[in-house]
């Protein structure tokens, strides 16, 4: 089945350290999604991307959707204390009614 | 606005039981999904539920099943349970219609179950 692979598996950065994650699938997907999953909470959607080569920001996050429609990554600028957390990019194959599908997260660590 | 309601939070079974956990979308929200949380997996797709029948569904075997009643409520029965159903089921609802922003996904905060 479809499968999307994160990097890296998890992060440990000091406070105010800029973060790259990035998400790749060998299908190509329509939408892609980045969620934020808390301890003890289920996910919360950051940003959803619907265009190939869209680049989109929510405050100091920012995500692009992939050019091959088969990538995407997020950064994190100036890294704060509750910026942790597990970071989960997910994705619809075509319509907007299709199932979303996660990827296995990237747990990022900040060290204040 | 009442978020999503999971209940129960925590529940240990043996093997061989059967499991049945219930989810209460937010008001107006005709979607529900469900999936299953284990470390290094990620959150794996179980179905969705839309106007009480199945729109979606993953790559579980049958012993993962579930419903949706007319109040968009929904609950997932798990049956003969192996050590391996251990996880954290999420239970997401999404309002599938005009205005809707596609896929998002409000999670409810889970139940825990521990297989013996």
């Amino acid at each position: 089945g479809q499968q999307l692979n994160q990097s890296p598996q998890s992060m440990f950065i000091q406070e105010g350290e800029d973060v790259s994650m990035n998400c790749t699938s060998s299908s190509i997907f329509n939408t892609w999604l980045w969620y934020k999953q808390d301890p003890g909470e289920g996910p919360v959607l950051l940003i959803a991307l619907y265009k190939a080569g869209e680049l989109t920001s929510n405050g100091r996050l920012t995500a692009q959707f992939g050019i091959t429609r088969k990538d995407s990554f997020l950064n994190i600028s100036a890294s704060i204390p509750s910026d942790v957390g597990i970071y989960f990019c997910a994705g619809q194959l075509r319509t907007s009614y299709d199932k979303v599908i996660f990827g296995p997260g990237t747990s990022l660590s900040v060290i204040p | 606005k009442a978020g999503v309601t999971q209940t129960p939070r925590y529940l240990i079974k043996t093997r061989g039981q059967q499991v049945t956990l219930s989810c209460s979308p937010i008001s107006g929200h005709r979607s529900v999904s469900w999936y299953q949380q284990t470390p290094g997996q990620g959150l794996q797709f179980l179905f969705e539920y839309f106007s009480e029948t199945q729109r979606n569904k993953g790559n579980f075997p049958g012993r993962f099943s579930g419903r949706q009643f007319s109040n968009s409520r929904s609950e997932m029965n798990v049956s003969t349970l192996e050590l391996g159903d251990s996880a954290l089921y999420l239970c997401a609802s999404a309002y599938s219609g005009t205005g809707m922003i596609a896929g998002e996904l409000f999670f409810g905060e889970g139940s825990r179950l521990t297989v013996l």
